[in-house]
């Protein structure tokens, strides 16, 4: 069965500094992997999506990698500010048309 | 284009009613759609799936009479919390994938349901 793990829970930083936040899973086949932001009390807002076959993603100030073979993936924010206050979801899924297998996420904190 | 919409984005109701909670793809033929619970400082966790025109596979551990699901069109399902009772307070959210395209799914905006 798979598990998806996030590491860490949570996670304070001051205003400016880049930050790592950490996503395992337990089985490598995977079809892709996708990082969400859910503000408190609000859905989901997709951030990344990295096919298995893909290394990295980037959109703006977000990078996430993927390593499948070792069931890891990582999600850089670069220059954090505190509209990035959230908590980021990590999930895969097996294959097209299944459903997704979330993480429990990373609270994030940035302070000004 | 591939909007999801949730209603009602909250409701509160008296233990042993029953709350109906609508999943709707706007500007798309959703194929298969997926409701999620999570309870607070948890993870979203699969209830069912639905594919419209057919019965809803539930996860294990959900009990399929007490959580209906309808997929009666190909943008519309509905998830019916029969005789709701306080730990069934929870933030549903559905997904749904278009049938070009069932790499990726669309969420809604979640629905807010608290018993009393």
């Amino acid at each position: 069965k798979q598990e998806v793990t996030q590491i860490p829970a949570a996670l304070s930083v001051p205003e400016g500094e880049n930050l790592v936040l950490n996503c395992s899973f337990t089985d490598s086949a995977i079809y892709n992997l996708q990082w969400f932001r859910q503000d408190p009390g609000k859905g989901l807002t997709s951030l990344l999506l990295i096919q298995s076959s893909q290394r990295e993603q980037t959109s703006g100030r977000l990078n996430a990698s993927l390593d499948k073979s070792s069931g890891r993936s990582t999600l850089y924010i670069a220059a954090s500010q505190p509209g990035d206050s959230a908590t980021y979801l990590c999930a895969v899924i097996r294959q097209a048309g299944t459903a997704l297998i979330f993480g429990k996420g990373t609270t994030l904190s940035v302070s000004s | 284009g591939a909007v999801v919409s949730q209603h009602p984005s909250w409701v509160i109701c008296k233990s042993g009613t029953s709350v109906k909670i609508e999943c709707r793809s706007l500007d798309f033929q959703a194929t298969t759609m997926f409701w999620y619970r999570q309870f607070p400082k948890q993870s979203l966790m699969l209830m069912a799936t639905s594919n419209e025109g057919s019965k809803a596979t539930y996860e294990q551990g959900v009990e399929k009479d007490k959580f209906l699901i309808n997929h009666a069109s190909l943008t519309l399902s509905t998830l019916t919390v029969t005789s709701a009772h306080p730990e069934d307070s929870s933030f549903y959210i559905c997904s749904a994938t278009q049938r070009q395209r069932t790499d990726t799914q669309y969420f809604g905006p979640g629905t807010r349901l608290t018993v009393l």
